[in-house]
């Protein structure tokens, strides 16, 4: 079993839509959740941090962790043609060696 | 400077050669780390450094790579004898190290050996 699982997409909505995108998780002492956003040829820039449980809203953008599930996800409000990107999960015991998912390929289209 | 900057930022060579990829990373960040992305898939976890030393090298897949970071600022990877499963997106990425910034990546060094 790998360490956190996504699901690969592709996701395709329409523009405005409420889009969730969610990992799992297998190793209960993981404290740190962060969620970035790639464009194709770019590095991974960070979008949330949560730091243990609990829900963190950002503009359009809200992050939740539940770690009694071991199931963290991203929301994404109104979303935008801009907002088409692969979404990667990530979580660490600590920041200094984080474990990613495979991304969600995420299309919102006009 | 303003990012993480990696060059360079595609880089073919053949099997067997020796490559060394380069980072610069954001002024004043004293944590960078490196990490693969082979193509449909998440960045893994090579090496992270605090400073000048490497304080977790664990995810260097084997001895044929290496990191140097001599100055705490600028890092090289280096990797000796490349064959053709080391094809992918090198990522490097720097902190402030305390733990509650996340990190800031670069635009990567895409790796191809023939």
């Amino acid at each position: 079993q790998k360490e956190v699982e996504q699901d690969p997409g592709p996701l395709s909505v329409p523009e405005g839509a409420i889009v969730s995108l969610n990992c799992t998780y297998s190793n209960s002492a993981f404290q740190y959740f962060m969620w970035y956003r790639q464009y194709s040829r770019k590095g991974p820039e960070l979008l949330m941090y949560t730091y243990s449980s609990g829900n963190k809203e950002d503009g359009r953008f809200t992050a939740q962790v539940d770690k009694s599930s071991k199931y963290i996800s991203l929301f994404i409000r109104d979303s935008q043609p801009s907002d088409s990107a692969t979404y990667l999960c990530a979580v660490g015991v600590n920041t200094d060696k984080l474990i990613f998912g495979t991304g969600t390929r995420l299309q919102v289209f006009p | 400077g303003a990012g993480v900057s990696q060059t360079p930022s595609n880089k073919v060579t053949e099997k067997g050669k020796y490559v060394e990829l380069r980072c610069d990373p954001i002024s004043g960040h004293t944590a960078l780390y490196w990490y693969r992305q082979s193509l449909g898939q998440g960045p893994e976890f090579l090496i992270y450094f605090q400073g000048t030393g490497a304080a977790d090298d664990s995810g260097l897949p084997n001895d044929r790579f290496f990191a140097v970071r001599p100055e705490g600022s600028v890092s090289t990877l280096k990797i000796q004898r490349t064959e053709r499963g080391d094809s992918a997106v090198y990522l490097c990425a720097s902190s402030t190290g305390t733990g509650g910034d996340g990190y800031t990546f670069g635009s990567g060094t895409r790796l191809t050996v023939v």
